[in-house]
């Protein structure tokens, strides 16, 4: 079935940088764009951007141009998300999901939770 | 980008109400609109597309409409398990946007 795995949460201080991974399975990885979205605390979603895993082309949301950037590797079906220079207000639930809204395709990781403290 | 807004930002509903949840665009995005239901500790889920396209496994009780830019959620008969927010997102241009979040909630 398929299936989008995410890493494990992450405790980050002020101006570090984090790593998030997302695992496809059990369809063409290649055949839809990843899109990040994140959700803080008690509030709601917010889309962060999106990679074409065929191309490696990206779009990112104006509010993270320049903290954020979105990979793949295409060999081990992995889409990645990396925010840098991190603030507390970057602490959300990161998710990956690989969408085709024109067609109806929508798989979702599980989450990942990234507390930035001091 | 295009801003969305939805109301009520939230409802108080008992089991067999009728729900309606109303999504705004800033702009017209013809049909490009999705809504999604996400329970608490959940990824969200994906109910409609397309404006009024139901996901495949939707239960009938659901339905979308509109174009343009004003849309409508609605649930002609709530259970237990929709007790939930709900949100809009177009899909017409980037960034793609998503509304504030309507939560449906137990009267």
């Amino acid at each position: 079935q398929v299936q989008l795995v995410q890493s494990g949460a992450e405790v980050k201080k002020p101006g570090a940088s984090v790593k998030v991974s997302c695992k496809a399975s059990g369809y063409t990885f290649t055949g839809y764009y990843m899109h990040w979205v994140r959700q803080a605390p008690g509030q709601g979603l917010e889309w962060m951007g999106r990679i074409n895993p065929n191309s490696g082309g990206t779009n990112y949301a104006q509010k993270f141009q320049g903290r954020v950037t979105m990979t793949r590797d295409t060999s081990i079906s992995t889409a990645y998300m990396e925010l840098s220079r991190l603030r507390s207000d970057d602490t959300a639930v990161y998710y990956c999901a690989s969408l085709d809204l024109r067609s109806g395709v929508d798989y979702w990781g599980q989450g990942t939770l990234v507390t930035v403290s001091s | 980008a295009i801003r969305m807004t939805q109301s009520p930002s939230s409802l108080s509903a008992s089991t067999g109400d009728r729900v309606t949840i109303t999504c705004r665009a800033s702009q017209g995005i013809s049909s490009y609109l999705a809504w999604y239901q996400q329970k608490p500790g959940k990824a969200p889920k994906l109910l409609i597309y397309a404006a009024s396209t139901l996901q495949s496994g939707v239960p009938s009780r659901f339905s979308g409409s509109g174009s343009g830019t004003d849309f409508t959620l609605t649930i002609s008969c709530l259970q237990s398990e929709d007790f939930a927010t709900y949100y809009c997102q177009q899909y017409y241009s980037y960034p793609r946007t998503f509304g504030p979040g309507t939560k449906v909630d137990i009267k």
